[in-house]
Protein backbone atom coordinates (compact mmCIF):
# COMPACT_ATOMS: atom_id res chain seq x y z
CA UNK A 1 0.00 0.00 0.00
CA UNK A 2 1.23 3.63 -0.61
CA UNK A 3 2.38 5.66 2.12
CA UNK A 4 3.52 9.14 3.01
CA UNK A 5 6.04 10.09 5.42
CA UNK A 6 6.79 13.57 6.42
CA UNK A 7 9.52 13.26 9.37
CA UNK A 8 9.21 16.44 11.06
CA UNK A 9 6.47 17.07 12.97
CA UNK A 10 7.45 20.56 13.90
CA UNK A 11 9.57 23.28 11.87
CA UNK A 12 10.19 26.61 13.71
CA UNK A 13 12.59 28.89 11.58
CA UNK A 14 12.95 32.80 11.55
CA UNK A 15 11.43 35.35 9.18
CA UNK A 16 13.90 35.64 6.07
CA UNK A 17 15.19 32.41 6.11
CA UNK A 18 14.91 29.20 3.96
CA UNK A 19 12.44 26.54 4.54
CA UNK A 20 12.63 23.39 2.97
CA UNK A 21 9.82 20.52 4.71
CA UNK A 22 10.19 16.96 3.91
CA UNK A 23 7.72 14.76 2.15
CA UNK A 24 8.75 11.22 1.05
CA UNK A 25 6.52 8.60 0.10
CA UNK A 26 6.27 4.72 -1.01
CA UNK A 27 4.61 3.55 -4.19
CA UNK A 28 5.87 1.93 -7.29
CA UNK A 29 4.22 3.44 -9.53
CA UNK A 30 3.63 6.55 -10.63
CA UNK A 31 1.67 8.68 -8.76
CA UNK A 32 0.37 12.81 -8.57
CA UNK A 33 1.70 14.50 -5.02
CA UNK A 34 0.02 17.32 -3.84
CA UNK A 35 0.63 19.87 -0.42
CA UNK A 36 -1.97 20.86 1.24
CA UNK A 37 -2.20 23.27 3.58
CA UNK A 38 -4.61 24.75 6.54
CA UNK A 39 -3.90 27.99 8.53
CA UNK A 40 -5.35 28.83 11.72
CA UNK A 41 -8.76 28.28 11.58
CA UNK A 42 -9.35 28.03 8.21
CA UNK A 43 -9.90 24.86 5.94
CA UNK A 44 -7.66 22.75 4.19
CA UNK A 45 -6.28 24.08 0.77
CA UNK A 46 -4.23 23.23 -2.05
CA UNK A 47 -1.06 24.48 -2.43
CA UNK A 48 0.72 22.86 -5.19
CA UNK A 49 0.30 20.05 -7.30
CA UNK A 50 3.37 18.81 -8.79
CA UNK A 51 2.10 18.11 -12.30
CA UNK A 52 1.23 21.98 -12.53
CA UNK A 53 4.70 23.00 -12.11
CA UNK A 54 3.70 26.33 -10.43
CA UNK A 55 5.03 28.94 -7.54
CA UNK A 56 2.36 29.41 -5.40
CA UNK A 57 2.68 32.07 -2.86
CA UNK A 58 6.80 31.34 -3.07
CA UNK A 59 6.51 27.90 -2.66
CA UNK A 60 7.72 25.42 -5.13
CA UNK A 61 8.34 21.38 -4.80
CA UNK A 62 10.02 19.31 -7.24
CA UNK A 63 8.60 15.24 -7.41
CA UNK A 64 12.22 12.85 -7.25
CA UNK A 65 10.98 9.75 -8.56
CA UNK A 66 14.95 8.26 -8.10
CA UNK A 67 14.41 9.55 -4.14
CA UNK A 68 10.51 9.01 -3.60
CA UNK A 69 10.24 12.75 -2.69
CA UNK A 70 8.53 15.80 -3.03
CA UNK A 71 9.93 18.62 -0.46
CA UNK A 72 8.47 21.81 -0.46
CA UNK A 73 10.49 24.78 -0.25
CA UNK A 74 10.21 28.43 0.54
CA UNK A 75 13.91 30.71 -0.02
CA UNK A 76 12.26 33.19 2.35
CA UNK A 77 9.84 32.58 4.74
CA UNK A 78 7.07 35.14 6.11
CA UNK A 79 5.25 35.30 9.31
CA UNK A 80 2.22 34.64 7.36
CA UNK A 81 3.34 31.40 6.43
CA UNK A 82 2.99 29.71 9.99
CA UNK A 83 1.08 26.92 9.30
CA UNK A 84 0.31 22.82 9.20
CA UNK A 85 1.29 21.94 6.02
CA UNK A 86 0.14 17.99 4.76
CA UNK A 87 1.87 16.03 1.86
CA UNK A 88 -0.70 13.91 0.09
CA UNK A 89 -0.47 11.34 -2.68
CA UNK A 90 -2.97 9.92 -5.16
CA UNK A 91 -2.36 7.00 -7.19
CA UNK A 92 -2.81 7.73 -11.24
CA UNK A 93 -6.66 7.46 -11.96
CA UNK A 94 -8.35 7.54 -8.47
CA UNK A 95 -9.58 10.29 -6.45
CA UNK A 96 -8.49 9.36 -2.99
CA UNK A 97 -5.58 10.76 -1.00
CA UNK A 98 -3.58 9.62 1.04
CA UNK A 99 -2.09 11.76 3.59
CA UNK A 100 0.94 12.20 5.78
CA UNK A 101 0.67 13.30 9.21
CA UNK A 102 1.75 16.95 8.73
CA UNK A 103 4.38 19.34 9.35
CA UNK A 104 3.46 22.77 11.82
CA UNK A 105 5.69 25.57 10.68
CA UNK A 106 5.94 28.54 12.44
CA UNK A 107 7.26 31.70 11.61
CA UNK A 108 9.07 34.00 14.17
CA UNK A 109 9.73 37.62 13.18
CA UNK B 1 -21.07 29.06 -4.44
CA UNK B 2 -21.04 27.90 -1.17
CA UNK B 3 -18.31 25.42 -1.75
CA UNK B 4 -18.53 22.66 0.67
CA UNK B 5 -20.42 22.92 3.56
CA UNK B 6 -20.60 20.90 6.69
CA UNK B 7 -23.06 20.73 10.43
CA UNK B 8 -22.57 20.60 12.77
CA UNK B 9 -19.15 22.76 13.74
CA UNK B 10 -19.45 21.44 17.00
CA UNK B 11 -20.98 17.99 18.84
CA UNK B 12 -20.41 16.62 21.92
CA UNK B 13 -22.29 13.35 22.71
CA UNK B 14 -22.18 10.67 25.39
CA UNK B 15 -21.05 7.25 24.68
CA UNK B 16 -23.60 4.97 22.75
CA UNK B 17 -25.46 7.75 21.34
CA UNK B 18 -26.16 8.28 17.34
CA UNK B 19 -25.99 10.93 15.16
CA UNK B 20 -24.85 12.00 11.78
CA UNK B 21 -22.38 14.43 10.40
CA UNK B 22 -23.79 16.81 7.35
CA UNK B 23 -22.19 17.65 4.11
CA UNK B 24 -22.78 19.20 1.20
CA UNK B 25 -21.76 20.97 -1.83
CA UNK B 26 -23.28 22.85 -4.32
CA UNK B 27 -20.22 22.41 -7.46
CA UNK B 28 -21.43 19.38 -8.92
CA UNK B 29 -18.77 17.24 -8.14
CA UNK B 30 -19.10 13.84 -8.59
CA UNK B 31 -16.42 12.32 -5.88
CA UNK B 32 -17.30 12.98 -1.99
CA UNK B 33 -14.81 11.94 0.76
CA UNK B 34 -14.69 11.87 4.50
CA UNK B 35 -11.33 12.52 6.67
CA UNK B 36 -10.91 11.93 10.15
CA UNK B 37 -8.05 14.67 11.58
CA UNK B 38 -6.39 13.62 14.87
CA UNK B 39 -3.38 15.56 16.89
CA UNK B 40 -0.03 13.43 15.18
CA UNK B 41 -2.27 10.82 12.51
CA UNK B 42 -2.92 13.47 9.91
CA UNK B 43 -6.12 13.11 7.97
CA UNK B 44 -7.24 9.43 7.15
CA UNK B 45 -9.66 8.93 5.07
CA UNK B 46 -13.12 7.08 6.50
CA UNK B 47 -15.38 6.64 3.59
CA UNK B 48 -15.87 7.92 -0.11
CA UNK B 49 -17.91 8.41 -2.81
CA UNK B 50 -17.36 8.20 -6.98
CA UNK B 51 -21.58 9.11 -7.45
CA UNK B 52 -24.49 9.08 -6.49
CA UNK B 53 -25.19 5.23 -5.20
CA UNK B 54 -21.83 4.23 -5.09
CA UNK B 55 -19.58 4.28 -1.49
CA UNK B 56 -16.77 2.63 -0.48
CA UNK B 57 -14.55 1.86 2.82
CA UNK B 58 -11.23 4.25 3.02
CA UNK B 59 -8.81 3.58 5.40
CA UNK B 60 -10.53 3.75 8.98
CA UNK B 61 -14.25 2.88 8.44
CA UNK B 62 -14.67 0.83 11.64
CA UNK B 63 -18.06 2.81 13.35
CA UNK B 64 -19.18 5.01 10.35
CA UNK B 65 -21.55 4.59 8.17
CA UNK B 66 -22.26 6.61 4.31
CA UNK B 67 -24.76 6.61 1.63
CA UNK B 68 -25.09 9.19 -1.29
CA UNK B 69 -28.14 9.37 -2.89
CA UNK B 70 -27.86 12.25 -4.13
CA UNK B 71 -24.91 14.07 -6.13
CA UNK B 72 -24.70 17.08 -3.42
CA UNK B 73 -25.17 15.32 -0.63
CA UNK B 74 -22.28 12.75 1.49
CA UNK B 75 -23.74 12.18 5.22
CA UNK B 76 -21.71 10.36 7.83
CA UNK B 77 -23.42 8.27 10.40
CA UNK B 78 -22.35 7.33 13.96
CA UNK B 79 -24.36 4.33 15.17
CA UNK B 80 -22.60 3.77 18.51
CA UNK B 81 -20.33 6.90 19.26
CA UNK B 82 -17.32 6.06 21.09
CA UNK B 83 -14.76 7.95 22.47
CA UNK B 84 -11.93 7.30 19.99
CA UNK B 85 -13.99 8.63 17.84
CA UNK B 86 -13.51 12.69 19.28
CA UNK B 87 -11.92 13.87 16.57
CA UNK B 88 -12.38 16.51 13.69
CA UNK B 89 -14.27 15.82 10.54
CA UNK B 90 -13.90 17.14 6.99
CA UNK B 91 -15.47 16.47 4.32
CA UNK B 92 -13.90 17.04 0.60
CA UNK B 93 -15.19 16.86 -2.44
CA UNK B 94 -13.34 17.10 -6.39
CA UNK B 95 -14.55 16.61 -9.96
CA UNK B 96 -12.49 13.59 -10.90
CA UNK B 97 -8.84 13.21 -9.76
CA UNK B 98 -8.52 17.01 -9.77
CA UNK B 99 -7.78 19.77 -6.43
CA UNK B 100 -10.42 18.25 -3.12
CA UNK B 101 -12.21 21.31 -1.73
CA UNK B 102 -12.21 20.84 1.81
CA UNK B 103 -15.21 21.79 4.29
CA UNK B 104 -14.87 23.86 7.29
CA UNK B 105 -14.58 20.88 9.59
CA UNK B 106 -16.88 19.50 12.40
CA UNK B 107 -15.21 19.08 16.26
CA UNK B 108 -16.67 16.13 17.59
CA UNK B 109 -16.20 15.40 21.77
CA UNK B 110 -17.21 12.11 22.53
CA UNK B 111 -17.76 11.17 26.38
Amino acid sequence: AQRVTQPEKLLSVFKGAPVELKCNYSYSGSPELFWYVQYSRQRLQLLLRHISRESIKGFTADLNKGETSFHLKKPFAQEEDSAMYYCALQLSGYSTLTFGKGTMLLVSP
Amino acid sequence: NAGVTQTPKFQVLKTGQSMTLQCAQDMNHEYMSWYRQDPGMGLRLIHYSVGAGITDQGEVPNGYNVSRSTTEDFPLRLLSAAPSQTSVYFCASSWGSNEQFFGPGTRLTVL
